[in-house]
């Protein structure tokens, strides 16, 4: 049962480039999110997906899209990255609004 | 504003001693509130969920206890152990449509043997 996987682990971007992060689950679980991450602040939500056919901004969701491709995954785009998301991308899932949500291991991502 | 406020922000402590991490919150109105553990290099797991009615909650050597009446909750750390060394965040859920989460910025935990 591998839970949440977020791919890539690490990327390393130029300023201007677009990429597009992974997460998938194997939870069966209807509620996905993406969070970020920063040096003493904690964490922010950028997108979440309530369930399988519906997504809504989070607290930080400028420069950001998300699809939700099914009910197992839930991708998040960078068009234009910037220097300012350089961060650690979380992904989450969970059954219900009443359980705790399960995390990925994370991708880092560096953006020069 | 919804906020949640953890302290200390780190703190260090010998092997076998007990320590406990303070959360403070503002989230209204109250649901539940968890206390996640974040390895380094991991994302955070759950520990722990304290609801209205509950005053104390243990999994193992953790007992996390809850005031709703001063929204302070700590998370009290029995015999620490060097697997214990990690960043432990307190998380508030408001009791509102979507259930919103205010995440606490983390206390950081070192275990020293």
């Amino acid at each position: 049962n591998a839970g949440v996987t977020q791919t890539p682990k690490f990327q390393v971007l130029k300023t201007g480039q677009s990429m597009t992060l992974q997460c998938a689950q194997d939870m069966n679980h209807n509620s996905m999110y993406w969070y970020r991450q920063d040096p003493g602040m904690g964490l922010r939500l950028i997108y979440y997906s309530a369930s399988e056919g519906t997504t809504d901004k989070g607290e930080v969701p400028n420069g950001y899209n998300v699809s939700r491709l099914n009910k197992r995954e839930f991708s998040l785009r960078l068009e234009s990255a910037a220097p300012s998301q350089t961060s650690v991308y979380f992904c989450a899932s969970r059954p219900n609004y009443n359980q705790p949500q399960h995390f990925g291991d994370g991708t880092r991502l560096s953006i020069l | 504003k919804n906020q949640v406020e953890q302290s200390p922000q780190s703190l260090i402590i010998l092997e076998g001693k007990n320590c406990t991490l303070q959360c403070n919150y503002t989230v209204s109105p109250f649901s539940n509130l968890r206390w996640y553990k974040q390895d380094t290099g991991r994302g955070p797991v759950s520990l722990t969920i304290m609801t209205f009615s509950e005053n104390t909650k243990s999994n193992g050597r953790y007992t996390a206890t809850l005031d709703a009446d001063t929204k302070q909750s700590s998370l009290h750390i029995t015999a620490s152990q060097l697997s214990d060394s990690a960043s432990y965040i307190c998380v508030v859920s408001a009791a509102a449509a979507g259930n919103k989460l205010t995440f606490g910025g983390g206390t950081r935990v070192l275990v020293k043997p």
